[in-house]
């Protein structure tokens, strides 16, 4: 499997600003994704990030609220805007491989808290 | 009706026993099917996937699939205290023009010595 970084682990940010999420990965992809995970919840798909393309959302989720980067193929961004309290979350993001069935890799995540 | 749907549980085990942890889902064209694990504070792993109608065995899971029923299970076998964890079933699924994976909401397993 792939190995996934993610910076920053964690952060704790005031309401109306941005940040920034990154997701490395140590071997080139095709498909990156960015799923949110809201406390005690599961995995909600936020985009699709295929490289030379745009992000391709998911319902509920918008360009404007969360832009995303795929600048190559081992490298992606996700930046969740304009914050409210309702943004903490964990952010992840995955890769996937399509050794034999297109199974998913994640990352450690990325802890934040909106105050 | 939820795409994929799974017990929240607690569901909670001795030491020793089999662990069964069941999912449904509703895309009766969906082909391929995963379990992760995921701890208390990091992210999910990924521990089997089955594309078959029928048992695949790694280790001490097995993982189970009819296609006919919608049905996918994961047994673990002599469960261990460090087999508690939440238990995320995953369907892949093709829309928009991209395979993504459907998570339901997880089993959460209690392995009690």
């Amino acid at each position: 499997s792939a190995v996934i970084s993610q910076k920053p682990s964690r952060d704790i940010c005031q309401r109306g600003t941005s940040l920034t999420i990154q997701c490395q990965v140590d071997s080139q992809v095709t498909m990156m994704f960015w799923y949110r995970q809201q406390p005690g919840q599961s995995l909600t798909l936020i985009a699709t990030a295929n490289q030379g393309s745009e992000a391709t959302y998911e319902s509920g989720f918008v360009i404007d609220k969360f832009p995303i980067s795929r600048p190559n193929l081992t490298f992606s961004t996700l930046t969740v805007s304009n914050m409210s309290p309702e943004d903490s979350s964990i952010y992840l993001c995955s890769v996937e491989t399509r050794k034999s069935s297109y199974e998913q890799y994640f990352g450690p995540g990325t802890r934040l808290t909106v105050t | 009706q939820k795409e994929v749907e799974q017990n929240s549980g607690p569901l909670s085990v001795p030491e020793g026993a089999i662990a069964s942890l069941n999912c449904t889902y509703s895309d009766r064209g969906s082909q391929s099917f995963f379990w992760y694990r995921q701890y208390s504070g990091k992210s999910p792993e990924l521990i089997m996937f089955i594309y078959s109608n029928g048992d695949k065995e790694d280790g001490r899971f097995t993982a189970q699939l009819n296609k006919a029923s919608q049905y996918v299970s994961l047994l673990i076998r002599d469960s261990q205290p460090s087999d508690s964890a939440t238990y995320l079933c995953a369907v892949l699924m093709f829309s928009g023009g991209y395979n993504k994976l459907i998570f339901g909401a997880g089993t959460r397993l209690a392995v009690h010595p």
